[in-house]
């Protein structure tokens, strides 16, 4: 089936490290997905890596991928108050939809303490 | 380039109406999907267009649907209106099928 699933709250304090984790049951998903979602707005493409790339660095974000273990996660370096949002996994789903449907996690809260 | 606009932002109905929602995609962008996200389901594919064709469907009703013009931009209708329809829909676009989901800001429905 189809199914992502994150933790739900995370706290750090500002200038520390978060790391967001994800695990994903399909296989073969052609790309997974970091958004981003504040209060009131739509959401926001973090980074996305392919399914054949263990890790992506983009800034203050590192994605690391474990196929073997269907696992995904993300790093920010120097955390910062502006980061305080809600953080979505998401996988692209069957190949036959061809990317058009997001299978979605839950969501984690990231909350940065000053 | 503007990104993915999509309107109205809030939107109040009662139980029984119908409502129609419009998603302006990024120019260029063809493929237009739409997503349900409530507190208690999280985030669910509604449907896909793609060229006027609806190309995925998620798991909702007959009630809610949705069409694609051929200048890609989207609208999706439900009709006959229940409590649990109040939600944030989301619409997303993107410009191909190795490129990322880019959203809109969402439409907040609420059903009195």
């Amino acid at each position: 089936g189809e199914d992502v699933e994150q933790s739900l709250f995370l706290s750090v304090r500002e200038g520390d490290s978060s790391v967001i984790n994800c695990t994903y049951t399909d296989s073969s998903s052609t790309y997974l997905y970091w958004y981003k979602q504040e209060p009131g707005a739509g959401l926001q493409l973090l980074t996305y890596i392919f399914s054949n790339m263990d890790m992506k660095q983009d800034q203050r974000l590192t994605v690391l991928l474990n196929k073997k273990d269907k696992h995904l996660s993300l790093r920010i370096a120097d955390t910062q108050t502006g980061d305080s949002a809600i953080y979505f996994c998401a996988e692209s789903g069957k190949i036959y939809n061809q990317g058009g449907k997001l299978i979605f996690g839950q969501g984690t809260e990231l909350s940065v303490k000053p | 380039k503007a990104g993915v606009t999509q309107t109205p932002r809030y939107l109040i109905k009662t139980r029984g109406q119908q409502v129609t929602l419009s998603c302006s995609p990024i120019s260029g962008h063809r493929s237009v999907s739409w997503y349900q996200q409530t507190p208690g389901q999280g985030l669910q594919f509604l449907f896909e267009y793609f060229s006027e064709t609806q190309r995925n469907k998620g798991n909702f009703p007959g009630r809610f649907s949705g069409r694609q013009f051929s200048n890609s931009r989207s609208e999706m209708n439900v009709s006959t209106l229940e409590l649990g329809d109040s939600a944030l829909y989301l619409c997303a676009s993107r410009g191909g099928s190795d490129q990322p989901q880019h959203f809109g800001d969402g439409t907040r429905l609420s059903i009195l």
